[in-house]
């Protein structure tokens, strides 16, 4: 069983439109965060939470929301889609209590703006 | 600024040794990180130096320099599943990783 889900997988939306994005676990990490990757550019990081009644914005949030419902949930929403906002979206977790507090990534999701 | 630099593309060929580089320049460090990405798919992590030297892995070995902020990732025993984008990684002093563009490996019979 997978340690990091993603939901859904592939998801092809048009302008205007409000989507969320679901990330869940199962290793009990406390740190949570949001990437986009796009064609020729590293993963820039939207957003990040370091425990359930922590959001922060990382470099590129404009457009994006988050909600840390749970430990072990984090969603990514977009208010209203754009053509721009097509990419590919990662979820991560990690441990700060591991001494690397090395980052585990969920399978993606693919979203599509039309 | 915070900058991250590896090559954008490498070749190599089945069962010979390449090595990938990483420079960066970032506010403080915690850290650097090695990940295997392949096409479409998620990064996996790989390797982690804090500390100057050489840390093996395996097949997969990944070495530290702080004061020339440089690291590289060096694969053995090349082989065609090993084709995949390498991303090298810092951590600063916020904890938040940085990430370079990726170098894309192709591995050649």
């Amino acid at each position: 069983d997978a340690d990091v889900t993603q939901t859904p997988r592939n998801r092809i939306t048009k302008t205007g439109k409000r989507i969320m994005l679901e990330c869940s676990q199962t290793k009990g990490h406390d740190r949570m965060y949001w990437y986009r990757q796009d064609p020729g550019l590293g993963l820039q990081l939207i957003y990040y939470s370091f425990d359930v009644k922590d959001i922060n914005k990382g470099e590129i949030s404009d457009g994006y929301s988050v909600s840390r419902q749970a430990q072990a949930k984090f969603s990514l929403s977009l208010e209203s889609a754009i053509p721009n906002q097509t990419a590919l979206y990662f979820c991560a977790t990690s441990d700060n209590r591991e001494n690397t507090d090395t980052q585990y990534f969920g399978p993606g999701t693919r979203l599509t703006v039309l | 600024g915070q900058n991250i630099d590896q090559p954008t593309e490498m070749t190599a060929t089945e069962g010979a040794i390449v090595q990938i580089n990483c420079t960066y320049q970032t506010s403080g460090f915690n850290g650097l990180f090695w990940y295997q990405q392949h096409a479409g798919e998620a990064p996996t992590f790989l390797s982690y130096n804090v500390l100057d030297g050489l840390e093996e892995k395996g097949r997969f070995s990944s070495f530290l320099s702080r004061s020339k902020g440089y690291s590289y990732l060096l694969l053995k025993e090349l082989q065609m599943k090993d084709s995949a984008s390498y991303l090298c990684a810092v951590r600063g002093n916020t904890d938040k990783l940085i990430f370079g563009t990726g170098t894309r490996l192709q591995v050649f019979p």
